[in-house]
């Protein structure tokens, strides 16, 4: 079935480091394919998406390229905020299932 | 606009209780889900609607979890007789149509703590 996979976390950065947080995913079809983010006390919020190869989603300063040949969909930004603390859970929708599918989520904390 | 509206947001049961969650989706929304997350794990598809009807239902523990969504709008959750493994968030979203491509709008969820 389809699955998504997440570099483990917790990931510390300080302010002003980049930022990449590694997403690979297994799907039988074409999906589409998500950044949710989940600030503390707050619901999921989707933070970017890109439908097809090559797309990349962008939203706050954050970046991701849909990479078809190494089923991949990393997150990537280039100089993180305090504010930018949360966790991130990469997720795709195949078009036959229509249901999302999460990676287990990477908890960021960045300190000042 | 309003976002999707759960309650309660907290609960706290005895083992073998029955628990009910509800959810308000946003306005227009006609495809609504409901979503397990367990402690460290993203969310898990529970059931999906479209209107009223589950169009997707095959991962929901059907000997003591249940759903309704009448007249396509509110819906409600309901676990009957909790169990400890049952302590988790559970998560409801909506979303206009039903393509792969729409985004799902999350709700703050519901904690369930079960003792």
């Amino acid at each position: 079935g389809d699955s998504v996979t997440q570099m483990e976390g917790p990931v510390t950065l300080s302010e002003e480091a980049f930022l990449t947080i590694n997403c690979t995913y297994t799907a039988t079809g074409y999906p589409s394919l998500f950044w949710y983010v989940q600030y503390p006390g707050e619901g999921l919020q989707l933070l970017l998406k890109a439908t097809k190869a090559d797309d990349k989603g962008s939203n706050k300063g954050f970046e991701a390229t849909y990479r078809k040949e190494t089923t991949s969909f990393h997150l990537e930004k280039g100089s993180v905020q305090v504010s930018d603390s949360a966790v991130y859970f990469c997720a795709l929708s195949d078009p036959g299932a229509q249901k999302l599918v999460f990676g287990q989520g990477t908890r960021l904390t960045i300190n000042p | 606009e309003a976002g999707v509206v759960q309650s309660p947001r907290y609960k706290i049961i005895e083992k073998k209780q029955p628990v009910a969650f509800w959810c308000n989706p946003i306005s227009g929304h006609n495809t609504l889900y409901w979503y397990l997350q367990n402690l460290g794990q993203g969310p898990e598809l529970l059931i999906r609607y479209e209107n009223e009807e589950a169009v997707d239902d095959s991962q929901l523990p059907k000997d003591r979890f249940s759903a309704e969504r009448l007249k396509g709008v509110d819906s409600t959750l309901k676990i009957q007789p909790a169990e400890l493994g049952d302590s988790a968030v559970y998560l409801c979203a909506s979303s206009y149509g039903r393509s792969s491509y729409n985004e799902q709008f999350f709700g703050p969820g519901t904690r369930l703590t079960v003792l």
